[in-house]
């Protein structure tokens, strides 16, 4: 198994372009999970999908974001315009069915910087 | 909704020493506590966990407290190497359902000196 996969790992950007990060979970997981880690605010919920349906999205800062799980296996969490203070490492994560299992697996992140 | 302390925000300890990092939370529905370990440039995973029908849970050298009553929940390594030198965030949830949703807190960078 190839674990989460996230891509790119690294992106730079100046402010106002777009930002598009991609999300492979885990097969077999049906719960998907963005999150944002920043040394200020730690790791912060951005949004989650359950079969491919967003559950939750008040973590969402504002409107520049917004992310889509249009199949099972690919999630996009796309920011336009961009701006310096979005300049983070945004993780997704995944998680496998079944109400005793929680444990969520974190991809390696992409670490997002705008200049 | 849920709100998640964690103290300290930064615990050194020498080789061998115990080490004990403490959360509170808010929200006394929450059911599920996490801890995860995130080395430098790495990716976050989990430890060990604890749901609310649990006191206690060891897993080799790390252990988890929980005190529903107080609301707060506790990990403790014993006999730290510094391997185990990382951030570590604990977390809760009410988990149930659909929602599968977690509160982080701040973290604890933990260094073990040799």
């Amino acid at each position: 198994d190839a674990g989460v996969i996230q891509s790119p790992r690294h992106e730079v950007t100046e402010m106002g372009q777009e930002v598009t990060l991609r999300c492979k979970p885990i097969s077999g997981h049906d719960y998907l999970f963005w999150y944002r880690q920043t040394m200020m605010r730690g790791l912060e919920l951005l949004i989650y999908f359950n079969n491919n349906v967003p559950i939750d999205d008040s973590g969402m800062p504002e409107d520049r974001f917004s992310a889509k799980m249009p199949n099972a296996s690919f999630s996009t969490l796309k920011i336009q315009p961009s701006e310096p203070r979005d300049s983070a490492v945004y993780f997704c994560a995944s998680t496998p069915p079944g109400l005793a299992v929680y444990e969520q697996y974190f991809g390696p992140g992409t670490r997002l910087t705008v200049t | 909704g849920e709100n998640v302390e964690q103290h300290p925000s930064t615990l050194s300890v020498q080789e061998g020493d115990s080490a004990v990092i403490k959360c509170t939370y808010s929200d006394s529905a929450s059911n599920y506590f996490p801890w995860y370990k995130q080395e430098l440039g790495k990716r976050p995973q989990l430890i060990i966990d604890i749901r609310s029908n649990v006191g206690e849970k060891k897993d080799q050298r790390i252990a988890v407290t929980l005190n529903k009553t107080a609301k707060h929940f506790s990990l403790h390594i014993t006999e730290t190497q510094p391997e185990d030198s990382a951030v570590y965030f604990c977390a809760a949830s009410r988990s149930g359902g659909s929602n599968y949703k977690l509160t982080f807190g701040k973290g604890t960078l933990l260094t073990v000196n040799p």
